[in-house]
């Protein structure tokens, strides 16, 4: 079986960019989270859906971060515009199906670097 | 919300020494969850404990949650260098429609010295 699938695995901007992160959970998974992960703040959750819908989006750090999931495969995170302290690796992770539903399954992650 | 409180940060050891890293919260846990993270690498799961007081194993790898469900170990035996990653306790709130918000702890670094 597919684990959730990340895309860009790697990506350099310049900050101002805007910079869009894509994930595609485990098929039959009704919940979608993000995480961000950095060495001063650790895993930190920004937001979460369950059938699509925003359920909890307290973690996001502000404006310039959106995330969006028109369907329940596919999902995207935005940051417009980019400021190097946005530099960390951006996890999505999903959950559901007929397993232990509150076991999360991390894809690879997203690392970010803006200069 | 909750917090879980990880110790040590960052542990060293000889390939063949034990490990234990330690969870802790104020406030008591309906579950935790424990997730290993290799450099480079995603975290992955790898047990949940429910119960008060109850203790899971995985080979070299022994779980428990404490009676008064505010603390939880992650004990390694006899260390191998496959084992090198950052262990991560999360506590989970309420369980509401099959899924909850994991907070996660601070993880606990473990290195090997082959």
């Amino acid at each position: 079986d597919a684990g959730v699938i990340q895309s860009p695995r790697h990506e350099v901007t310049e900050m101002g960019q805007e910079v869009t992160l894509r994930c595609k959970p485990i098929s039959g998974h009704d919940y979608l989270f993000w995480y961000r992960q950095t060495m001063m703040r650790g895993l930190e959750l920004l937001i979460y859906f369950n059938n699509n819908v925003p359920i909890d989006d307290s973690g996001m750090p502000e404006d310039r971060f959106s995330a969006k999931m028109p369907n329940a495969s596919f999902s995207t995170l935005k940051i417009q515009p980019s400021e190097p302290r946005d530099s960390a690796v951006y996890f999505c992770a999903s959950s559901g199906g007929q397993g232990l539903r509150n076991t999360i399954y991390f894809g690879e992650g997203s690392w970010l670097t803006v200069v | 919300g909750q917090q879980v409180m990880q110790i040590p940060q960052y542990q060293h050891v000889q390939e063949g020494e034990d490990f234990t890293t330690y969870c802790n919260s104020s406030t008591t846990l309906s579950n935790i969850q424990w997730y290993k993270q290799r450099p480079g690498g995603h975290p992955v799961f790898l047990i949940q404990l429910v119960k008060s007081g109850e203790v899971k194993k995985q080979k070299r790898l022994t779980f428990q949650f404490g009676e008064a469900k505010k603390n939880s170990s992650l004990h390694i035996t006899a260390t191998q260098t496959t084992d090198v990653g950052t262990y991560f306790c999360a506590e989970g709130g309420l369980i509401i429609q099959g899924a909850q918000k994991l907070v996660f702890g601070q993880g606990t670094r473990l290195t090997i010295n082959p």
